[in-house]
């Protein structure tokens, strides 16, 4: 089946441009988290999706930065005025759980993520 | 605080077998995940563990400790190809939702 796709793959940018980032999850996956990967780093939560309750928004770094998800579909990532620091690998995941219960139903499946370049 | 901690950097023997540590200092404690990150690749789930023990997969196998705060994975008759790193994460509680700690990883290489 599918598995998170996200897109672009690359995008080169100018210093205060803004940029949006897209993130298809697996289908039927109530979950979906943004994260950053800056080179040879270690992965940073920036916010998560939980079906229609409100996102945990607790990672992210400036108020540059904005997410958005219709339901259970798909997720953008906008980043205002980008700034050379916010060069970096944006990786999207999706689980089919993201709340109280246990289990390996929330193994995160993770997208090919976008590579952010900004000049 | 939340906290993981994770070796850097691991060098190993092509067959051999090799323990990767991984200790936590976290809040809410509900589970710890390994993944595997090939270079320029997204992370891919290993093993998930939520009670004391071992769980095996194959090569891979996965130990917990909670009272400890403490896991380990390890990797049997190693090949080229798990050359990777190795992410630590636990899963925390977040208010009324659940988020994970990532560790920064542990860069394995294989050697022939």
């Amino acid at each position: 089946g599918a598995g998170v796709s996200q897109s672009p793959s690359n995008k080169v940018t100018e210093k205060g441009k803004d940029v949006e980032l897209r993130c298809d999850p697996i289908s039927g996956h109530t979950a979906l988290y943004w994260y950053r990967q800056r080179l040879g780093q270690g992965l940073e939560f920036l916010i998560y999706f939980q079906g229609n309750s409100a996102p945990d928004k607790s990672g992210l770094p400036s108020d540059r930065f904005s997410a958005e998800r219709t339901g259970e579909s798909v997720s953008t990532l906008t980043i205002q005025r980008t700034q050379q620091e916010d060069s970096a690998v944006y990786l999207c995941a999706s689980s089919l759980r993201g709340g109280l219960a246990g289990g390996s139903a929330y193994e995160q499946y993770f997208g090919p993520g976008t590579r952010l370049t900004v000049t | 605080g939340q906290n993981i901690d994770q070796p850097t950097e691991m060098t190993a023997t092509e067959g051999a077998i090799v323990q990767i540590n991984c200790t936590y200092q976290t809040s809410g404690f509900n589970g710890l995940f390994w993944y595997q990150q090939h270079a320029g690749e997204a992370p891919t789930f290993l093993s998930y563990n939520v009670l004391d023990g071992l769980e095996e997969k194959g090569r891979f196998s996965s130990f917990l400790s909670r009272s400890k705060g403490y896991s380990y994975l390890l990797l049997k008759e190693l090949q080229m190809k798990d050359s990777a790193s190795y992410l630590c994460a636990v899963r925390v509680n977040a208010g009324n939702n659940r988020k994970l700690i990532w560790g920064l990883g542990t860069s394995l290489a294989v050697n022939p």
